[in-house]
């Protein structure tokens, strides 16, 4: 059974940088073909993601935040680190861990979600 | 950029069939997998239909997925509607500039 859970601060300020961290168990980040990213979602309003890592280092990031994300594997903890520059208020979201498969187009496991609010 | 268009909320009536509708604003739709998403109220999105119109294991068949290429458009269908089904959807499908995109999603009332 697969699982993640993000962990990571809850708050922070304005210009901070924003580092989350995916724990997940049920699969090794070194298996082909697996990968793991990370999905946002503003207070009342829709799924936006943001980046993507495979076991094979292949990141993938969403054009508009290039500049601002960072997405690194630790495949001996079993865990992936998200980082985001410069962050703004209207950046505050509940960001999600997600699995998936590269063969597929979807997400099929999904963390519980961190709420993270940005603001001074 | 390709975008995703949902209606922002359809209602209708426990026992019924409603369609949700995901409209591409290129040929994408036509030429990657559409997925769709069920969230419920404070709870991470879970999957019900990917690739098109494949249903996971544990998804009731009341669910599926449908493409209509000359529209351009992807379509979750409910049947015999239950207050369970009561969540927002979104659609979800992938374009080899912006990658994985999300619909804006659309809010299920089973009244």
């Amino acid at each position: 059974q697969i699982t993640l859970k993000e962990s990571g601060p809850t708050l922070v300020k304005p210009t901070q940088t924003l580092t989350l961290t995916c724990s997940f168990s049920g699969f090794s980040l070194s298996t082909p073909g697996v990968g793991v990213g990370w999905v946002r979602q503003p207070p009342g309003k829709a799924l936006e993601w943001l980046a993507l890592i495979y076991w094979d280092g292949d990141e993938r990031y969403r054009p508009s935040l290039k500049n601002s994300l960072s997405i690194v594997k630790d495949i001996s903890k079993n865990r992936v680190v998200l980082t985001l520059t410069n962050m703004d208020p209207l950046e505050t979201a509940t960001y999600f861990c997600v699995h998936k498969f590269k063969r597929n187009s979807h997400f099929d496991s999904w963390g519980q979600g961190i709420l993270v609010t940005v603001s001074s | 950029n390709f975008m995703l268009t949902q209606p922002h909320s359809v209602s209708e009536s426990p026992g019924k069939t409603v369609t949700i509708s995901c409209t591409g604003s290129s040929d994408s739709i036509a030429n990657n997998y559409v997925q769709w998403y069920q969230q419920r109220p404070g709870s991470a999105p879970t999957i019900v239909i990917y690739s098109d119109d494949q249903r996971p294991s544990g998804v009731p068949d009341r669910f599926s997925g449908s493409i209509d290429t000359s529209s351009n458009t992807a379509s979750l269908t409910i049947s015999g509607l239950k207050t369970e089904d009561e969540a927002d959807y979104y659609c979800q499908s992938f374009d080899s500039d912006t990658y994985w995109v999300f619909g804006g999603g659309t809010r299920l009332t089973v009244l």
